[in-house]
C-alpha cells in the first residue's frame, strides 16, 4: 500500500541553522507530494507541494524537490527561525484518489 | 470568514453525552473530510464527502455519525464516546473540480471524553 516515512523527531536546532527533514514514500501510482505544518494549538497548514517528478515546491524559505528516482521529498530551509518551531508532516495523494497518506510528523524546535 | 472554520475549538464531554462538531468551508470546494489526530499516531482519515455524498467511511465506529447537508457544511455527531476517542478532530476540504486535490484544513476541535 501507499505509505510515507519521515525522519524521527524531535529535531532541535539553533536559530539560523540549516534544516533538512527527510521524507520517503511508497506509492502504486504517480503521487502528488505535500508538506504540511502544524503550529502549536492549530490545525494543519499547507506549506508546499509538488505534483510531478523534478518539481520543486517552495514557500516561506522552505523547499522540497520531488525525486522519483529516490522516492523522496526532503524538506529544507537554509536559515531557520524560532517561529519555524512546529510539527511538519509529509504526505502523498495518489492521482485520482482523495486519500491523503501522512507520515508520522516531525517535531521541530528552534532555540534562539 | 475565510478558509475552513471549525466549532467548537474545545469540547469536554461525558461518555453518555451527545454533541456535534461543525465545519464550514468558504472556499467553494466540492469535497469535505473528517480526520482524527491522536497523540503519537499518524493522522487518520475518517470520512470523505463529495458533492454532499459520502464516498468513504474508513471503518469508523458508529458512535461517530457524519452529516453533510451541503457542500459548504460538514458535521460530526458524537454519542456514547469512549475516553480513547479523545483527540483533535480536523476538517478539510478540496476542490475536486479537476484543478487538483490539495486539501485545506481547519484549526480542529480538541475533544476530551471523560
Amino acid at each position: 500500500g501507499d505509505s510515507v516515512t519521515q525522519m524521527e523527531g524531535p529535531v532541535t536546532l539553533s536559530e539560523e541553522a540549516f534544516l533538512t527533514i527527510n521524507c520517503t514514500y511508497t506509492a502504486t501510482g504517480y503521487p502528488s507530494l505535500f508538506w504540511y505544518v502544524q503550529y502549536p494549538g492549530e490545525g494543519l497548514q499547507l506549506l508546499l507541494k509538488a505534483t510531478k517528478a523534478d518539481d520543486k515546491g517552495s514557500n516561506k524559505g522552505f523547499e522540497a524537490t520531488y525525486r522519483k528516482e529516490t522516492t523522496s521529498f526532503h524538506l529544507e530551509k537554509g536559515s531557520v527561525q524560532v517561529s519555524d518551531s512546529a510539527v511538519y508532516f509529509c504526505a502523498l495523494s495518489v492521482q485520482g484518489a482523495q486519500k491523503l497518506v501522512f507520515g508520522q510528523g516531525t517535531r521541530l524546535t528552534i532555540n534562539p | 470568514e475565510t478558509g475552513v472554520t471549525q466549532t467548537p475549538r474545545h469540547l469536554v464531554m461525558g461518555m453518555t453525552n451527545k454533541k456535534s462538531l461543525k465545519c464550514e468551508q468558504h472556499l467553494g470546494h466540492n469535497a469535505m473530510y473528517w480526520y482524527k489526530q491522536s497523540a503519537k499516531k499518524p493522522l487518520e482519515l475518517m470520512f470523505v464527502y463529495n458533492f454532499k455524498e459520502q464516498t468513504e467511511n474508513n471503518s469508523v465506529p458508529s458512535r461517530f455519525s457524519p452529516e453533510c447537508p451541503n457542500s459548504s457544511h460538514l458535521f460530526l455527531h458524537l454519542h456514547t464516546l469512549q475516553p480513547e476517542d479523545s483527540a483533535l478532530y480536523l476538517c478539510a476540504s478540496s476542490p475536486q473540480d479537476g484543478t487538483g486535490e490539495t486539501q485545506y484544513f481547519g484549526p480542529g476541535t480538541r475533544l476530551l471524553v471523560l
